[in-house]
């Protein structure tokens, strides 16, 4: 069975700080991985994607990496700010890729505090 | 660009009512659009997948009966929750793609508390 696994389930940092999400994964075949910001009560903004051949891609503070060896993710936010909190998704994305072969992660929940 | 909408934000709802839901891609033709619900604290739950012209697929444990999905066109999905109850309250998110892409852009999402 496909499944994500994030950790931690939810983390408190203080302004500033960095910190790094992590995500693991048993998809198969693996096609793509996606991390994904959910504010409060809205949709998920997509941050990164990444294929099998990357192992790393950034986003302004936020840098992604994947070992697909180990089926390991990690997302790094730099400097956080306030507006970080959230959601922070990881999405896995098996075969042809869209919604018919995603699995989510339950995410971790990021609170930045001032 | 690639801006989804949805439409309303929340709505709140009597028991036995029925609530419809829009999902429109503003700035591109989205073939497929997807349906999720999200409860507190839980992952997307992928409900149905639909593509534009044809019926949706559902989920295995979705009833197509009580979540109706339409796809008239390229730029609007609806998905119509009939005869709901206070279990189907939940936060309710579309995504859509564009035709041979592989990424999803999703809606803002809909809260519906069912009363």
């Amino acid at each position: 069975k496909n499944q994500v696994e994030q950790s931690p389930q939810s983390l408190i940092i203080l302004e500033g700080k960095n910190c790094t999400l992590q995500c693991n994964y048993t998809v198969s075949p693996f096609s793509n991985l996606r991390w994904y910001k959910q504010d409060t009560g809205r949709g998920p903004v997509s941050l990164t994607i990444m294929t099998f051949s990357e192992n790393t891609k950034s986003n302004g503070r936020y840098t992604a990496t994947l070992d697909a060896d180990t089926k390991q993710s990690s997302l790094h936010i730099t400097a956080s700010q306030l507006s970080d909190s959230a959601s922070y998704i990881c999405v896995v994305s098996a075969g042809g890729g869209g919604a018919d072969g995603l699995t989510f992660g339950k995410g971790t929940h990021l609170i930045i505090q001032p | 660009g690639a801006v989804v909408s949805q439409h309303p934000s929340w709505v709140i709802c009597k028991s036995g009512t029925s609530v419809k839901i829009e999902c429109r891609s503003l700035d591109f033709q989205a073939t497929t659009m997807f349906w999720y619900r999200q409860f507190p604290k839980q992952s997307l739950m992928l409900m149905a997948t639909s593509n534009e012209g044809s019926k949706a697929t559902y989920e295995q444990g979705v009833e197509k009966d009580k979540f109706l999905i339409n796809h008239a066109s390229l730029t609007l999905s609806t998905l119509t929750v009939t005869s709901a109850h206070p279990e189907d309250s939940s936060f309710y998110i579309c995504s859509a793609r564009v035709y041979g892409g592989y990424e999803q852009y999703f809606g803002p999402g809909t809260r519906l508390t069912v009363t």
